[in-house]
C-alpha cells in the first residue's frame, strides 16, 4: 500500500525555521495538506492544496513541494508550534493516506 | 461555525458491532464539494482515514476498512454515522468525525474532538 514518510521528530530553538519533510511517490501527481495536533486536541489543517493556508492560520506557516518530497516550514517557531504534525495526500485511486506524523519539539 | 460533536458507547465487546454517531450543526449538509467522514487514531499512534459520504448517499472507504464499515447519513437530523463490524482490540482508537472538502483531491478542515472507543472483551 501507499504510504507517506516523515521523520520521527524535529527538534529547533524559539525563532529559529522548523522544515518538516514528507515524501511519497504520488506527491508530484497529488497535492499535500498539513495538519498539526497538540496534546490531547483534534488535528487542525495548516496547509492546504500544498502551499495555501486556511483563514486563522498565522503566516509563519508554510507549504511548499519538490518532485515526491513536500515540505512544511514554520519561520520563526514559538512555544505554541509543539506539536505532532501529520501530512496527508492520497494515492493513485484517490484514497486518503497519512504520513506518520512528526513530533515537533521546541527546545 | 461548523461544529461536529461525536456520540457513541465507550466501550465495545470483541466482535461486536461499534457504532458512532456525528451531530453537525453551525453548516448545512448539503454542500455539493462537503463529504462527512470519519478518521481514527489508535493510541499513540498515526490517523487512519476509515471513510467519506457525500448527503447523496455516495460513499467511498479506505480498502482496509471497507469489508466491515458502513458510513449514512440522515440530513434530516444533521447527523451522520459509522458502523464497524467484528470489531478486535486493534480497533481501540479515538474516532474523530470530520468534514472532508473534495476538489483538486480531498482534505479535511473541521474535526470533532474525538471519542474514545475500548474493545475489549
Amino acid at each position: 500500500s501507499y504510504e507517506l514518510t516523515q521523520p520521527p521528530s524535529v527538534s529547533v530553538s524559539p525563532g529559529q525555521t522548523a522544515r518538516i519533510t514528507c515524501s511519497g511517490d504520488e506527491l508530484p501527481k497529488q497535492y499535500v495538506y498539513w495538519y498539526h495536533q497538540k496534546s490531547g486536541q483534534a488535528p487542525v489543517l495548516v496547509i492546504y492544496k500544498g502551499s495555501e493556508r486556511p483563514s486563522g492560520i498565522p503566516e509563519r506557516f508554510s507549504g511548499s513541494s519538490s518532485g515526491t518530497t513536500a515540505t512544511l516550514t514554520i519561520s520563526g517557531v514559538q512555544a505554541e508550534d509543539e506539536a505532532d504534525y501529520y501530512c496527508q495526500s492520497a494515492d493513485s485511486d484517490g484514497i486518503v493516506v497519512f504520513g506518520g506524523g512528526t513530533k515537533l519539539t521546541v527546545l | 461555525q461548523l461544529q461536529l460533536q461525536e456520540s457513541g458507547p465507550g466501550l465495545v465487546k470483541t466482535s461486536e458491532t461499534l457504532s458512532l454517531t456525528c451531530s453537525v450543526s453551525g453548516d448545512s449538509m448539503n454542500g455539493r464539494s462537503h463529504y462527512w467522514g470519519w478518521i481514527r487514531q489508535s493510541p499513540g499512534k498515526g490517523l487512519e482515514w476509515i471513510g467519506n459520504i457525500h448527503y447523496t448517499g455516495a460513499t467511498y472507504y479506505n480498502p482496509y476498512f471497507s469489508s466491515r464499515v458502513t458510513v449514512s447519513i440522515d440530513t434530516s437530523r444533521d447527523q451522520y454515522f459509522l458502523r464497524l463490524s467484528s470489531v478486535t482490540a486493534a480497533d481501540t482508537a479515538v474516532y474523530f468525525c470530520v468534514r472532508a472538502i473534495y476538489s483538486t483531491g480531498s482534505y479535511f478542515d473541521s474535526w470533532g474532538q474525538g471519542a474514545l472507543v475500548a474493545v475489549s472483551s
